[in-house]
């Protein structure tokens, strides 16, 4: 089932300090996570993702870490700056077998402010 | 990554009436989703727009309520009927495109923010 909360949790930080973001996802089932960053007044922004094959991915500057035992994702964001401030979201899908059609489910999502 | 664009931006409706939301992609694509978002929520799946096909909705979701169009690839609407103020939300078209690696993954449109008084 989905998480839908009405008051996100925060996640406050330096600038140039590492930030990590945590998700708990439902369905032991799913087998493709992705995170997404949503600035003020946008549409989600793709970020990273990762196959349930893989337990650490990097991009730049992110790292994502599948936790399958716990169903739990995270996002590690290093040096962080001020403009990394929105909210993260995680979301699963199940698409066995690596088709192109996977429903996405969405985490809660987190509010990541990065002060100066 | 496709680019995605959405009409209107925002709009303030008055209850009763119904908002025809549109997307479109900059190149042909197969799977096109809309979702809501509540004021300081997360994202919850309405429907897969299907060329040549009806939509499929999600659970909480009809068609009467969420009428959808997807006349070809690069483009589909999204009507929200007879509003309530209860409808007042982000309505976010997606579709599915390669990401990096090879992989198909959903990118987002700008979003459309919706007032109902």
């Amino acid at each position: 089932g989905e998480s839908v909360g009405l008051h996100l949790p925060t996640l406050s930080v330096q600038e140039g300090d590492n930030s990590i973001i945590n998700c708990a996802y439902s369905n032991s089932a799913s087998d493709y996570f992705i995170w997404y960053k949503q600035e003020s007044g946008k549409g989600p922004q793709f970020i990273i993702d990762i196959r349930s094959n893989m337990d650490k991915r990097q991009g730049q500057r992110v790292t994502v870490l599948l936790n399958k035992t716990v169903k739990h994702l995270s996002l590690q964001i290093a040096a962080t700056q001020p403009g990394d401030s929105a909210v993260y979201f995680c979301a699963e899908s199940f698409r066995a077998g690596g088709t192109s059609y996977g429903k996405l489910t969405f985490g809660q999502g987190t509010i990541l402010t990065v002060h100066p | 990554s496709a680019v995605i664009s959405q009409k209107p931006s925002r709009d303030i409706c008055q209850r009763g009436t119904s908002l025809t939301i549109q997307c479109q992609v900059d190149s042909q694509v197969t799977m096109m989703f809309w979702y809501r978002q509540q004021p300081g929520q997360s994202l919850t799946l309405i429907a897969t727009a299907n060329q040549g096909s009806e939509a499929t909705y999600e659970s909480g979701f009809v068609i009467d309520k969420f009428p959808i169009s997807r006349p070809n690839l690069t483009f589909s609407t999204l009507t929200v009927s007879n509003m309530s103020p209860e409808d007042s939300s982000i309505y976010l078209c997606s579709v599915e495109d390669l990401a990096s690696g090879g992989i198909w993954t959903q990118y987002f449109g700008p979003g459309t923010r919706l007032l109902v008084l």
